[in-house]
This record gives C-alpha cells, structure tokens and sequence, in this order.
C-alpha cells in the first residue's frame, strides 16, 4: 500500500493540458518538499519537477509543479505523443523516515 | 558531466547473493547522497534506502535492513548494493540514484542506467 496516493491513469488529446494528482498526509507532502518523474519503459526515470515547482535545466515550461497542503499536482500543457509514460510523485516522510514514491500514473496520449 | 554507471545484468539462483555497484563520476562525490530504487516487473518505483556519501552511513526503508546492505568506496566514487539470500521477489531492474539531501534525501537529479537482477532457478 503507498503512501502517496496518485491516479492509475489519465489521458488526454494532443495539444491539450492534463493535471495528475498526488495526495498524501502531513508527515510527507505536508511539510517536506515534492518532486516528479517521468518514466518511460526501458530508460532510467528523470526528474521533472523538484522542491513542489522547480523545473530542472532542460525541462520545458509545458510541465508544472504546485502543492497545497497535503496534495501535489503536476500540470502538462502541450500534451504531445512524446509525453506518453508513467509520472511518479515523491517525497520524504518524517513518519516513516523513508522517502515514499505514489503509486504512478500512465499517461495515454490519444 | 554528472554520470552514474551501474553493472551489468545479473542471473542469479534463489538464496544466492548479488553485489550491484554504481560508479559515480563528474562531481564531488561526497557532497551528494546516493540512493537505490528498484522497479519489479509491472510495478512501480520503489525506494531502498541511502548512504550518504560524506558519513558513509546507511538507511534503510522499512523492509529492507538485513538482506540489503548499501556501501560505498570514496577512493573509486563508487557505491554497492548488495543483497543476500535472494527471493524470486528480488527480482527488478536496481537503480542508483544522486539527491542533493545532505540530512536526508530532497530530490534526485542523476540515475544510473538501471541493472537487472533475475532471480531464478
């Protein structure tokens, strides 16, 4: 069972934006900083987002990062086939004292 | 340029040991934290633990102290995983990983290529 809870799955058309959610508890997205991933199938994963909306050099500004209490989101605009993978949030957890990983979501670009 | 190379493709039987090493290279190798994240087939990423490359000490998530050792060799800027007495579960594609935590980990920047372990008889 993961600690941070994120959609399965979302899918939208080409061009159009889509959010995917990451909801979590006080002990992690609560008070510690958030990062995304993106990971496509046979590659190793890269960070997208750091500290709840950084963006790494080379990260386009079609990817967004915000938090809000206990949840995170990261926002793609732009959506191309390119974009097509699974999208992990993480975070440290004070209770556990581990960093945590949601669950992932697939995105489908259609 | 920040690398981290990891070994190759390991083919080991259940109850055996693996040694899974990641040579870093490009940056001061102990102003960083390394961490070791696996992914099981069909499942998602899953964190192991973290040595921090500065102390030399270890933490382990939850599940995995015991059979999961993780070290490191300043000399060659290069740390280990090693897992013993391996189970089919066992079996994953082991990442190493950079992160800027100096207390624990905040975000990681750097992967290595990921190595395969397939545990089977």
């Amino acid at each position: 069972q993961t600690v941070l809870t994120q959609p399965p799955s979302v899918s939208a058309a080409p061009r159009q934006k889509v959010t995917i959610s990451c909801s979590g508890s006080s002990f992690n997205i609560g008070n510690n900083f958030v990062s995304w991933y993106q990971h496509l199938p046979g590659t190793a994963p890269k960070l997208l987002i750091y500290d709840n909306n950084k963006r790494p050099s080379g990260i386009p500004d079609r990817f967004s990062g915000s938090k809000s209490g206990t949840s995170a989101t990261l926002g793609i605009t732009g959506l191309q086939t390119g974009d097509e993978a699974d999208y992990y949030c993480g975070t440290w957890d004070s209770s556990l004292g581990a960093w945590v990983f949601g669950g992932g979501t697939k995105l489908t670009v259609l | 340029q920040v690398q981290l190379v990891q070994s190759g493709s390991e083919l080991k039987q259940p109850g055996a040991s693996v040694k899974v090493s990641c040579k870093a290279s490009g940056y001061t190798f102990t102003d960083y934290g390394l961490n070791w994240v696996r992914q099981a087939p069909g499942q998602g990423l899953e964190w192991l633990g973290w040595i921090n490359a500065n102390t030399g000490i270890p933490t382990y998530a939850q599940g995995f102290a015991g059979r999961f050792v993780l070290s490191l060799d300043t000399s060659v800027t290069t740390t280990y995983l090693q897992i013993s007495s391996l189970q089919a579960e066992d079996t994953a594609v082991y990442f190493c990983v950079r992160d800027w935590g100096v207390l624990v980990p905040t975000y990681f920047d750097y992967w290595g290529q990921g190595t395969l372990v397939t545990v089977s008889s």
